[in-house]
């Protein structure tokens, strides 16, 4: 199975900063990537498909970007409601498989 | 509106078996495909199963063998019958619409819309 690592972990930032995540496939994977958000207690919410496709509704704030086996969550300014934890998913082959997730603190 | 709701979850012990229940309205679940994905109390994401509209069926090794994906078109329901639980199959299942398209050379598969989970606890 591909491994998807996410890094960091968990991480602190202010309202306002510019946050970038990244997630590492143990294989190239083309493009066939997504990144969602989760809330806790919530169910995840899909931001980005195919590497960089934002998916309707979501703040153009976020951004995707990578290809083969390193990608990219941006969020340009980050805003109060997108404290979450993140993770991303690779859809190249089965088993799908997701990063460990990414905690976005508030500093 | 797409909306996905969950059942079926709750408490079964070792060896045990549950059926769970994802009721779609808003679209039609035999035209899409639909995915199982599990979250054990306060750890990430794991994919456990999609059906292809088509039929086809894929699982996560984790469930192979003890886990069965199935759908009632006439009830516009997908399902998820769980075998010879153990107590790593502890976690909350989300059932979710996978849009998947091809486009360019390559396929991909957005999640794009979720229940809101239903928690399997497998103890004795």
């Amino acid at each position: 199975a591909i491994q998807m690592t996410q890094s960091p972990s968990s991480l602190s930032a202010s309202v306002g900063d510019r946050v970038t995540i990244t997630c590492r496939a143990s294989q190239g994977i083309r493009n066939d990537l997504g990144w969602y958000q989760q809330k806790p207690g919530k169910a995840p919410k899909l931001l980005i498909y195919a590497a960089s496709s934002l998916q309707s509704g979501v703040p153009s704030r976020f951004s995707g970007s990578g290809s083969g086996t390193d990608f990219t969550l941006t969020i340009s300014s980050l805003q109060p409601e997108d404290f979450a934890t993140y993770y991303c998913l690779q859809d190249y082959n089965y088993p799908l498989t997701f990063g460990q997730g990414t905690k976005v603190e508030i500093k | 509106e797409v909306q996905l709701v969950e059942s079926g979850g709750g408490l079964v012990q070792p060896g045990g078996s549950l059926r769970l229940s994802c009721a779609a309205s808003g679209f039609t679940v035999s035209s899409n495909y639909m995915s199982w994905v599990r979250q054990a109390p306060g750890k990430g994401l794991e994919w456990v199963s999609v059906i292809y509209s088509g039929g086809s069926t894929y699982y996560a090794d984790s469930v192979k063998g003890r886990f069965t994906i199935s759908r009632d078109n006439s009830k516009n329901t997908l399902y998820l019958q769980m075998n010879s639980l153990r107590a790593e199959d502890t976690a909350v299942y989300y059932c979710a619409r996978d849009r998947a398209y091809c486009s360019g050379g390559s396929c991909h598969d957005p999640f794009d819309y979720w229940g809101q989970g239903t928690l399997v606890t497998v103890s004795s």
